[in-house]
C-alpha cells in the first residue's frame, strides 16, 4: 500500500537548519506532484511548497521562500525540503503528500519540527 | 490566493447530520471540480475522505458525501459518531502556480 514516511524533525536554535526527508512506496513517485505542508500548533494546515513530478518547476509559500528548498530523487522514491534561517513561528509539524490536481490523495504521518533557543 | 471560508466550528449529536461549507471564488472551487476534504484527528496523518468534490476513496465510510453549487462546496456527514469528532479541511485546485488553496478548517464536536 501507499506510505509516505517523514523524518528529520527535531529541536534547532532560531537561524539554525534542518532537512527533511519523505520516503515514498506503493506507487510510482516518480509519477506524482509532491508537496510538504505544515500545521503549527493550534493554526490550520498551511501549504509550503511543491515540486513537479521531474523537479523542473517548484513553488514556495511568501513565508517560506528564500529560507526553504524542496527537491526530489526520483532513483531513491524520496522528497526532501531543507529548512534554514528557522524562526520560532516555524514550529510546526511538517507533513509530506502526493499531488493531484492541487489535492492531497496521501499523507504522510507528520515530523516534529521546534525552534527554540 | 485567499484561504477558502469554513466555519470554524459544527456540532452535532449521535446520529444526526451536519454540514460543513467551504466557499471560495470562480478561479478556485467555481472553476474545477478538485475539491477535497481531510479529516485530522490531533496528532494523526489527514486523511483524504472525499476527493473530486464527491469522490469517496476506497474505505471510507459512505456516512460522508460530498458536493458544490458555484463557489462554494460542502461535506455532509450522516449519522453522525464520536469517532468522527475532529477536524475538517476543505482544498481546491487553483489552476496557477499556487496549485491549491486550503480552508482554515472546521472543528467538528459530536454532542
Amino acid at each position: 500500500q501507499v506510505q509516505l514516511v517523514e523524518s528529520g524533525g527535531g529541536l534547532v536554535k532560531p537561524g539554525g537548519s534542518l532537512r527533511l526527508s519523505c520516503a515514498a512506496s506503493g506507487f510510482t513517485f516518480s509519477d506524482y506532484w509532491m508537496t510538504w505542508i505544515r500545521q503549527a500548533p493550534g493554526k490550520g494546515l498551511e501549504r509550503l511548497s511543491h515540486i513537479s513530478n521531474i523537479g523542473g518547476r517548484t513553488y514556495y509559500a511568501e513565508s517560506v521562500k528564500g529560507r526553504f528548498t524542496i527537491s526530489r530523487d526520483n532513483a531513491k522514491n524520496s522528497l526532501y525540503l531543507q529548512l534554514n534561517s528557522l524562526r520560532a513561528e516555524d514550529t510546526a509539524v511538517y507533513y509530506c503528500g502526493s499531488l493531484r490536481y492541487g489535492q492531497i490523495d496521501y499523507w504522510g504521518q507528520g515530523t516534529l519540527v521546534t525552534v527554540s533557543s | 490566493q485567499s484561504a477558502l471560508t469554513q466555519p470554524a466550528s459544527v456540532s452535532g449529536s449521535p446520529g444526526q447530520s451536519i454540514t460543513i461549507s467551504c466557499t471560495g471564488t470562480s478561479s478556485d472551487v467555481g472553476a474545477y471540480n478538485y475539491v477535497s476534504w481531510y479529516q485530522h484527528h490531533p496528532g494523526k496523518a489527514p486523511k483524504l475522505i472525499i476527493s473530486d468534490v464527491s469522490n469517496r476513496p476506497s474505505g471510507v465510510s459512505n456516512r460522508f458525501s460530498g458536493s458544490k453549487s458555484g463557489n462554494t462546496a460542502s461535506l455532509t456527514i450522516s449519522g453522525l459518531q464520536a469517532e468522527d469528532e475532529g477536524d475538517y479541511y476543505c482544498n481546491s485546485y487553483t489552476g496557477d502556480s499556487t496549485l491549491l488553496v486550503f480552508g482554515g478548517g472546521t472543528k467538528l464536536t459530536v454532542l
